[in-house]
């Protein structure tokens, strides 16, 4: 089975700032990996499918990039409501989330 | 309005059975895969399920795969989840979702519907 890890798990920054977000997965998945938000008592949110695709009414300081084993999400000019948990997913196999990276501004 | 909506849910014993639904409106429910996924309190996503846009493609997570069983009624633009044997880590949040071009990232989410099992 495809197991996934993110890094890191929690980070702080200050608006501005560019944050990048990383998800490894044990074996290649071919760019089928996605990327959501999460506000708390909210449910997720797509950003990026298909490892760099932005989804339809999100801001472009989103971007994401990666292929083989390895992901990034990048977070530019960080904005106070980008604070949430970011998951990454890979849907090659039977779908699996990452662990979950908590973004917090400081 | 696009949307789904989740119910079902509730406070069930340990052992007990639940079917939650997914009710969806505003869009072609029939052409779209739709998955189901929770989340205990405090902790992250976990897929558990979905069906292809006929019904006739089901995919499990291997922890619940035989205790968990999705199905759909396109007709009345629904999709169920049917959890048996329920346990105390059967606690959470469950999301449906729309899967946007098949095998793709998760588009559209309901609000969820609390499931509690506790005796």
């Amino acid at each position: 089975d495809i197991q996934m890890i993110q890094s890191p798990s929690s980070l702080s920054a200050s608006v501005g700032d560019t944050v990048t977000i990383t998800c490894r997965a044990s074996q290649s998945i071919s760019s089928f990996l996605n990327w959501y938000q999460q506000k708390p008592g909210k449910a997720p949110k797509v950003l990026i499918y298909a490892a760099s695709s932005l989804q339809s009414g999100v801001p472009s300081r989103f971007s994401g990039s990666g292929s083989g084993t390895d992901y990034n999400i990048t977070i530019t000019n960080l904005q106070p409501e980008d604070s949430a948990t970011y998951y990454c997913q890979q849907t090659l196999t039977t779908p699996l989330f990452g662990p979950g990276t908590k973004v917090e501004i400081k | 309005e696009v949307e789904l909506v989740e119910s079902g849910g509730g406070l069930v014993q340990p052992g007990g059975s639940l079917r939650l639904s997914c009710a969806a409106s505003g869009f072609d429910f029939g052409n779209y895969w739709i998955h189901w996924v929770r989340q205990a309190p405090g902790k992250g996503l976990v897929w558990l399920a979905r069906i292809n846009s006929d019904g006739s493609n089901l995919d499990y997570v291997d922890h619940v795969r035989g205790r968990f069983t999705i199905s759909r009624d396109n007709a009345q633009k629904t999709v169920y989840l049917h959890i048996d044997s329920l346990r105390a880590e059967d606690t959470a949040l469950y999301y449906c979702a729309r899967d946007q071009y098949a095998m793709s990232s998760l588009d559209l989410w309901g609000r969820g519907t609390q499931v509690t099992v506790s005796s």
